[in-house]
């Protein structure tokens, strides 16, 4: 199906444990982008690729690492799981056009990770 | 990019306008205004932008004051299926990615 999909919808996992998290679009955006959204906040950027093999930090990279070696995906992985990372994780992918402002934002639906 | 002050919630009827004010008092001659919503734990869905002229779509209108300090999105007719969470976002066109910064943005509940 077109569009920005990202799995899996739901997890849990523990401390220490490494855990992946994917996210897919069939856009051929540039752009892709991971948040981070905690309990009654607004969404904080992880990490972002302006295309393949090309990343770089948000505002939260810490305990974090990404990848990007094809342009429809774009896998965020917790190396080390903490408490901490207990959130709701939303990719997102955009295509700006050169001299533009229409650089909209599409997001996937989410993946709600628990850590205990 | 410049930051933005938004209320945290408010209220509307069900068919009447709902107004979202937003300050950027900060912001920069190459920014922009942008709208989002969030609804119930959705992942945030783009409104409208603009630059300087109001704008309007098939969603909702976007007022920016003549001094860009303040913007105020309007949905003419609200609905209940409007009852989310606005974020009203400035940046510029090139900043470093189009990284988007969200604050907590405006709860809105649409009462019937």
């Amino acid at each position: 199906d077109a569009g920005i999909t990202q799995s899996p919808r739901y997890k849990i996992t523990e401390t220490g444990r490494q855990v992946t998290l994917m996210c897919h679009q069939t856009w051929s955006h540039s752009y892709m982008f991971w948040y981070r959204q905690d309990l009654g906040h607004g969404l904080r950027l992880i990490y972002y690729s302006a295309a393949a093999d090309i990343t770089d930090k948000g505002e939260v990279p810490d305990g974090y690492v990404v990848s990007r070696s094809k342009t429809e995906n774009f896998p965020l992985t917790l190396e080390s799981a903490t408490r901490s990372q207990t959130s709701v994780y939303f990719c997102a992918s955009s295509d700006p056009l050169a001299g533009s402002s229409y650089n909209e934002q599409f997001f996937g639906p989410g993946t709600r990770l628990t850590v205990l | 990019d410049a930051k933005t002050t938004q209320p945290p919630s408010m209220d509307c009827a069900e068919g009447r306008a709902a107004n979202l004010p937003c300050n950027h008092s900060t912001i920069s001659g190459n920014e922009y205004v942008y709208w989002y919503r969030q609804i119930h734990s959705q992942g945030p869905q783009y409104i409208i932008h603009g630059l300087k002229n109001n704008e309007t779509n098939e969603m909702a209108s976007l007022i920016i004051t003549e001094d860009r300090k303040s913007s105020t999105l309007i949905l003419p007719h609200a609905t209940l299926r409007d009852t989310a969470v606005y974020y009203c976002i400035v940046r510029a066109l090139n900043t470093g990615g189009f990284k988007t910064i969200f604050g907590a943005g405006t709860r809105l509940f649409v009462k019937a």
